[in-house]
């Protein structure tokens, strides 16, 4: 079976510091994973993913986000927050066996404040 | 591109009462998939679709029903709502099967139960 674990359910950072949203994942095979935002009212939207093409993804908006085998983790990071940034982050696996149809399976997500 | 279009965006539904939520894409997408989505719990699997005639059951698939006859719409259908399933409903969509393919959204449609 595979999962996501999103610690904190809730974060606040001032604006210009350091955004670190945590995510541990369990998978019995190599995953597949992938950081999604929702800001508020709207539906979610694709920020990265990570394909085993390098453990240092980048995405959009100046995030990134570091696959570590040895610590089960897809922690996602940003330099310095941005106002703008205030949303609700969640953490997704991709169901990578076969008859899964690649499903994806969501944390319960980490809603990110931004202080002035 | 308009991508995924969700209506309506609210609804208020009586016990027992029936609702059809409505999904479409524009993007020739083979992969369609309902959420929904509950405060602390993440978003939830209801049923997905790999192709046209093709559905299948996600991790919380009581009370709902699919069909899929066309490769651009995916309904969801409520029979008999009840107050356990007041949440936002997520309509998603991507270009097929694989593990890596990107998942587009749809804006959400807000359902309460009364």
């Amino acid at each position: 079976a595979q999962s996501v674990t999103q610690l904190g359910s809730h974060v606040s950072v001032s604006e210009g510091a350091l955004v670190l949203l945590r995510c541990n994942y369990s998978s019995s095979v190599p995953p597949y994973l992938f950081w999604y935002v929702q800001y508020p009212n709207q539906g979610l939207q694709l920020l990265l993913k990570y394909t085993s093409a390098a453990t240092l993804v980048k995405g959009i908006n100046g995030f990134e986000a570091e696959f570590k085998k040895s610590e089960t983790s897809f922690h996602l990071t940003k330099p310095s927050a941005h106002m703008s940034d205030a949303a609700e982050y969640f953490c997704a696996v991709s169901m990578n066996y076969g008859g899964s149809q690649g499903n994806l399976i969501f944390g319960k997500g980490t809603k990110l404040s931004v202080k002035p | 591109n308009a991508g995924v279009t969700q209506t309506p965006k609210f609804q208020v539904l009586k016990t027992g009462q029936s609702m059809t939520l409505q999904c479409a894409q524009d993007m020739n997408h083979e992969y369609m998939s309902w959420y929904r989505q509950d405060p602390g719990m993440g978003l939830r699997l209801i049923h997905y679709s790999v192709g046209a005639g093709i559905t299948d059951q996600g991790e919380v698939p009581n009370g709902y029903n699919v069909s899929r006859s066309t490769t651009e719409d995916f309904p969801l259908r409520l029979l008999s709502a009840a107050p356990s399933q007041t949440s936002v409903y997520f309509c998603a969509s991507r270009a097929g099967t694989g593990y890596t393919d990107t998942q587009y959204f749809g804006p959400g449609t807000r359902l309460t139960v009364l």
